[in-house]
């Protein structure tokens, strides 16, 4: 069965400095997906961005990149500039690319603070 | 766009009643699944869908009933509420064909609280 590991319960971050997420994941695939999700106060799921697993380059978003080392099977979040509105649940995600379920599953969130 | 909307946002239940929260997509996704999230547990799935008439199992099926008679509607029901199932409820949904863009990326609704007392 896949897992995923985030190793950090709680992160702080200073406005405008970077700030790394951990996440380790354990399978036999060699295709998948890997996502992180926002969850801010209001509970809402947000992606903040995702990653082919057959892809060598890491995907970015604006301000929000990944370091994917698949041999490692590391998958961390880099938040540069960070910003108050940053402030929230981020949770980890595997998806395996072949089968009819597309089940995802998820670490156990790391909460991010940002200080003014 | 609507995108996944789920009722109620709250609602507290008593232990051994019974209740059912509603998930509705307008994006004619075909893939919709149940996830429950408990503190520090990030989340975990309940029942998910493939189709219209086709449901199956996740992690966490017991105490929950699922069915799926449209594409659009995937209710969950409780069953004999217990204070166990006190939890946040996600419905989410996808397309299950990899040929679309996004179709690995899932839409979340706004979540439920439940609380059994």
């Amino acid at each position: 069965a896949q897992t995923v590991t985030q190793s950090q319960p709680e992160m702080s971050v200073q406005e405008a400095e970077t700030v790394t997420l951990s996440c380790t994941y354990d399978t036999s695939e060699s295709d998948y997906y890997l996502f992180w999700y926002k969850q801010p106060p209001s509970r809402q799921m947000i992606l903040v961005i995702r990653q082919e697993a057959y892809k060598q380059q890491n995907a970015t978003e604006n301000r929000f990149s990944v370091n994917f080392q698949k041999a490692a099977k590391s998958f961390s979040l880099k938040i540069s500039d960070s910003q108050l509105g940053d402030a929230a649940m981020y949770f980890c995600a595997y998806r395996p690319m072949r089968g009819s379920n597309y089940k995802l599953t998820f670490g156990k969130g790391t909460l991010l603070t940002v200080n003014p | 766009n609507a995108g996944v909307t789920q009722t109620p946002k709250f609602r507290i239940l008593k232990i051994g009643q019974s209740m059912t929260l509603q998930c509705t997509q307008d994006m004619n996704h075909n893939y919709m699944y149940w996830y429950r999230q408990d503190p520090g547990m990030g989340l975990k799935l309940i029942y998910y869908s493939v189709g219209a008439g086709i449901t199956d199992k996740g992690e966490v099926p017991n105490g929950y009933n699922v069915s799926r008679s449209t594409t659009e509607d995937f209710p969950l029901r409780l069953e004999l509420a217990a204070p166990s199932q006190t939890s946040v409820y996600f419905c989410a949904s996808s397309y299950g064909d990899r040929a679309r863009s996004g179709a690995n990326v899932l839409t979340f609704g706004a979540g439920s609280r439940l609380t059994v007392l």
